[in-house]
């Protein structure tokens, strides 16, 4: 059975940085991309960006782009979201999905609600 | 990168057909047959529904179906039932190995 397993909520401050985790298991994880979906409270999914677990090579929407890090580690099938320094507006859950082809995902994780504020 | 349009409220009653209507450009929905339809209800993850326009994923209801035409794609349920009340979102790939979902249609099943 292919599952996704989130790490668990996360409450931050401002300015702090975070890495959240997204473990897949029941299939060749170097075989599928991994992306990351925001939902920020009471509003839709946004696409964030993936990796290509195989090599690490990641794409990222512009509007994400230089704000998070997407990366991989193969040896222990897991994908991982990152900050640097948080907002409170990336108060949101964090979804990963599994690519199963363009631009379509079979397979999701729970999600992690990440909250930053002071 | 904007978000493909969609209503953000439809409602039906119970055993009539509903569509939901996703609006992008040339560069998603109109350029690629890769629109994806998902739904979601509150407190949980996303579902596939619908990918590659058309198709539905294994233990979907034939009830959902999926079409596209230009820059539009067109999610129809059938035979609504009070489950279908949720949320839908459509997405579309758009060529440069990105995603893009609408903003979302919340169905009302009356």
């Amino acid at each position: 059975e292919v599952q996704l397993v989130q790490s668990g909520a996360e409450v931050k401050k401002p300015g702090e940085s975070l890495r959240i985790s997204c473990k897949g298991s029941g299939y060749s994880f170097i075989s599928y991309w991994i992306s990351w979906v925001r939902q920020m409270p009471g509003k839709g999914l946004e696409w964030i960006g993936r990796v290509d677990p195989s090599d690490s090579y990641t794409n990222y929407s512009p509007s994400f782009q230089g704000h998070v890090t997407i990366s991989a580690d193969k040896s222990i099938s897991t994908a991982y979201l990152q900050w640097n320094s948080l907002k409170a507006s990336d108060t949101a859950i964090y979804f990963c999905a599994r690519r199963q082809a363009a631009g379509t995902f079979q397979y999701w994780g729970q999600g992690t609600l990440v909250t930053v504020s002071s | 990168q904007s978000a493909l349009t969609q209503p953000a409220s439809v409602s039906g009653s119970p055993g009539q057909s509903i569509t939901i209507s996703c609006t992008g450009t040339s560069s998603d929905v109109g350029g690629h047959d890769y629109v994806s339809w998902y739904q979601q209800h509150p407190g949980k993850a996303p579902k596939l529904m619908i990918f590659d326009v058309s198709n539905r994923p294994s233990g979907v209801s034939n009830r959902f179906s999926g079409s596209k035409s230009g820059n539009t794609a067109s999610l129809t349920i059938s035979g609504l039932q009070a489950e279908d009340e949720a949320d839908y979102y459509c997405s579309s790939y758009t060529g440069t190995s990105t995603v893009v979902f609408g903003g979302g249609t919340k169905l009302t099943v009356l």
